[in-house]
């Protein structure tokens, strides 16, 4: 079964407005969760890193006051896309630290973001 | 710092044909190393996780292997079937444990 469930998988939204993306850990308690970006047919690049009861870190490049990300318990973070534009359309997926050094890492199942 | 190639880009090959793709990566400081399926528009499949101790992994038509001294790893996969189209993305562990991607292989298996 799934390990990390993100939602919606798919969203559509004007110019302007805002969306929230969730990102849920299901089998255990994450103090860290890592948020991606993914452009057409470009690769997965590291956005942020969110942090339990603490602000989230971002990736040089990546402003911060945009993509708002808030780690309110254990099990959940969520990102905001606040005052989306088209140029933010992109793939945007979760995933949470690994287990242990031997273990495979857990993506949530991506958010598709459209703005129009 | 961590930087993760894959070669060729894109791979269009006729059904049934065996076929290698290419990751490299600068640091071979690393737990482990996994491959990864990404089809359009959708989320990642894990194929295949190899750790750092071992030289391969195998499951089903598909064989990756490893040489960290070199920072390299192949996926090979056997007798392709057009099924097997899609993007195929490699991606190790780094600092706090999120992972670098490559910018992955798109295969293209024709009938």
């Amino acid at each position: 079964g799934a390990v990390v469930s993100q939602h919606p998988s798919w969203v559509i939204c004007k110019s302007g407005t805002s969306v929230k993306i969730e990102c849920r850990s299901l089998d255990f308690q994450a103090t860290t969760m890592f948020w991606y970006r993914q452009f057409p047919k470009q690769s997965l690049m590291l956005m942020a890193t969110s942090n339990e009861g603490s602000k989230a870190t971002y990736e040089q490049g990546v402003e911060k006051d945009k993509f708002l990300i808030n780690h309110a318990s254990l099990t959940l973070s969520t990102l905001t896309v606040t005052s989306a534009h088209p140029e933010d359309s992109s793939f945007y997926i979760c995933s949470v630290p690994l287990l242990t050094a031997n273990t495979e890492a857990f993506f949530g199942q991506g958010t598709r973001l459209t703005v129009v | 710092k961590q930087e993760v190639t894959q070669i060729p880009a894109a791979l269009s090959v006729p059904e049934g044909e065996n076929l290698v793709l290419n990751c490299s990566f600068t640091d071979s400081a690393i737990y482990n190393l996994q491959w990864f399926r990404q089809d359009p528009g959708k989320g990642l499949t894990s194929l295949l996780l190899i750790q750092s101790s071992q030289r391969e992994q195998t499951s089903g038509r598909l064989n990756a292997s490893l040489d960290k001294s070199s920072g390299r790893s192949t996926l090979y996969i056997a007798a392709s079937q057009p099924g097997d189209s899609a993007t195929y993305l490699c991606a190790v562990p780094y600092n706090n444990n999120d992972m670098r991607f490559g910018a992955g292989t798109r295969l293209t298996v024709k009938p």
